[in-house]
């Protein structure tokens, strides 16, 4: 059984980074991409973007280039998701998805990472 | 890339059909069929229940249905149960982006 859990609640500064874990079990990790997706409180979900571990090359939504890192460790079956540059909006929990390769839908979902950020 | 365009809430009863719209543009939904959709319970992680446009995943029911037509994509729950009361996004990969559906609360009466 496929399982994706992510590293826990984090409160941050304004200005500050966030990384946020998300180890895979069950699965041949380097054969599937890794998706970031976020959700704010009371929203809905926001792609932010994700990674095809065998490849290493991540790919980013447009909103988030210059402040988000994706990177994959197939060592460990890990995906990270670090956000720089933190606002009060950044405020969500962050979620990692599986996605087959080529990328297609999100069929297995971490437990979600509340990040919190505030002064 | 905008979100794709969803009804902000839809309701039924138990027992009755209902379907969510799912608008994109040809850049999106309309360019291929990797469309799918997801539902979620509060509090929860979101659970893939459609995926490329009509296929159901493994141990989701088959009271759940999807379709497409151009740019716009459908979601249909027949048989409506109280435990179907939930959120639920559409989401479209293209061009390696992809991008989500506004949401749909469905309430079951």
């Amino acid at each position: 059984q496929v399982q994706l859990v992510q590293s826990g609640a984090e409160v941050k500064k304004p200005g500050s980074s966030v990384k946020v874990s998300c180890k895979a079990s069950g699965g041949t990790f380097s054969s599937y991409a890794m998706s970031w997706v976020r959700q704010a409180p009371g929203q809905g979900l926001e792609w932010m973007g994700g990674i095809i571990p065998i490849i290493g090359t991540p790919n980013y939504a447009q909103k988030f280039q210059g402040r988000v890192t994706i990177t994959a460790d197939k060592s460990t079956s890990t995906a990270y998701m670090e956000l720089s540059s933190l606002r009060y909006e950044d405020t969500a929990v962050y979620y990692c998805a599986r996605d087959p390769v080529p990328p297609d839908f999100l069929d297995y979902w971490g437990q979600g990472t509340l990040v919190t950020v505030s002064s | 890339q905008s979100a794709l365009t969803q009804p902000a809430s839809v309701s039924g009863s138990p027992g009755q059909s209902i379907t969510i719209s799912c608008t994109g543009t040809s850049s999106d939904v309309g360019a291929n069929n990797y469309v799918s959709w997801y539902q979620q319970h509060p509090g929860k992680a979101p659970k893939l229940m459609i995926y490329d446009v009509s296929n159901r995943p493994s141990g989701v029911s088959n009271r759940f249905s999807g379709s497409k037509s151009g740019n716009t994509a459908s979601l249909t729950i027949s048989g409506l149960q109280p435990e179907d009361e939930a959120d639920y996004y559409c989401s479209s990969y293209t061009s390696i982006t992809r991008v989500f559906g506004g949401g749909t609360k469905l309430t079951v009466l």
